[in-house]
């Protein structure tokens, strides 16, 4: 268990539709890392933020959007969805002080879109 | 920008063998951190080992080991004693010491001969 939570941990939704999917991360967390795995690929970094801030963003697309709240937990919201939306939400969590600097991950939100 | 390859879609090992992946990487920081990270078919991620790039001394924890090898940017994964449950997705990873975003590679499937 690496201590990050996501709900839920499947969501079949249709064409069209919005989705909420939820992290929490690690106590004592700051930064929270979204990425996006469709079948057989590798990891599409989204988006991070640190401490409620937007830090860096890749290739998120502007159907999407991510906030972090005051208790440091995220929401990645997904509109207007599509076939190819469909594919495993990551999120996960990293310290800035001290020696602990990797990316811990949590088991990630399936969203099938049809 | 910084990028990080796996040259090896495909691996297989005997289990009770010795397999090594690949990874390199291009940047032109002198401090960052190294990751080697598995995703079995559960799909979690799991952290395999980290490398700091300031450390000469090659990470090691159990059965796992890495070349680090600064000058040339390769930073290789050694498996000794290949174990069935070790067969997975295998992902390098690159974050630059004060950097915000993590760099994954495109991964390497290792598949374990019983």
């Amino acid at each position: 268990d690496s201590g990050v939570t996501q709900t839920p941990k499947h969501l079949i939704t249709a064409t069209g539709q919005r989705v909420t999917l939820r992290c929490s991360p690690r106590s004592g967390d700051l930064s929270v890392y979204w990425y996006q795995q469709s079948l057989d690929q590798g990891l599409q970094f989204l988006i991070q933020y640190y401490n409620g801030e937007e830090r860096a963003k890749g290739n998120i697309l502007e159907r999407f959007s991510a906030q972090q709240f005051p208790d440091l937990h995220s929401e990645l919201n997904l509109s207007s969805l599509e076939l190819g939306d469909s594919a495993l939400y990551f999120c996960a969590s990293s310290g800035l002080a001290g020696l602990s600097y990797e990316q811990y991950f949590g088991p990630g939100t399936r969203l099938t879109v049809t | 920008a910084q990028t990080v390859t796996q040259s090896q879609p495909e691996m297989s090992v005997q289990e009770a063998e010795t397999v090594t992946l690949s990874c390199t990487y291009d940047t032109s920081e002198s401090d960052y951190y190294l990751f080697w990270y598995k995703q079995p078919p559960s799909r979690q991620m799991i952290l395999v080992i980290r490398q700091e790039a300031y450390k000469q001394q090659n990470a090691t924890e159990n059965r796992f080991s890495v070349n680090f090898q600064k000058a040339a940017k390769s930073f290789s994964l050694k498996i000794s004693d290949s174990q069935l449950g070790d067969a997975a997705m295998y992902f390098c990873a690159y974050k630059w010491n004060t950097g915000n975003q993590f760099y994954f590679g495109t991964g390497t499937s290792l598949t374990v001969i019983p």
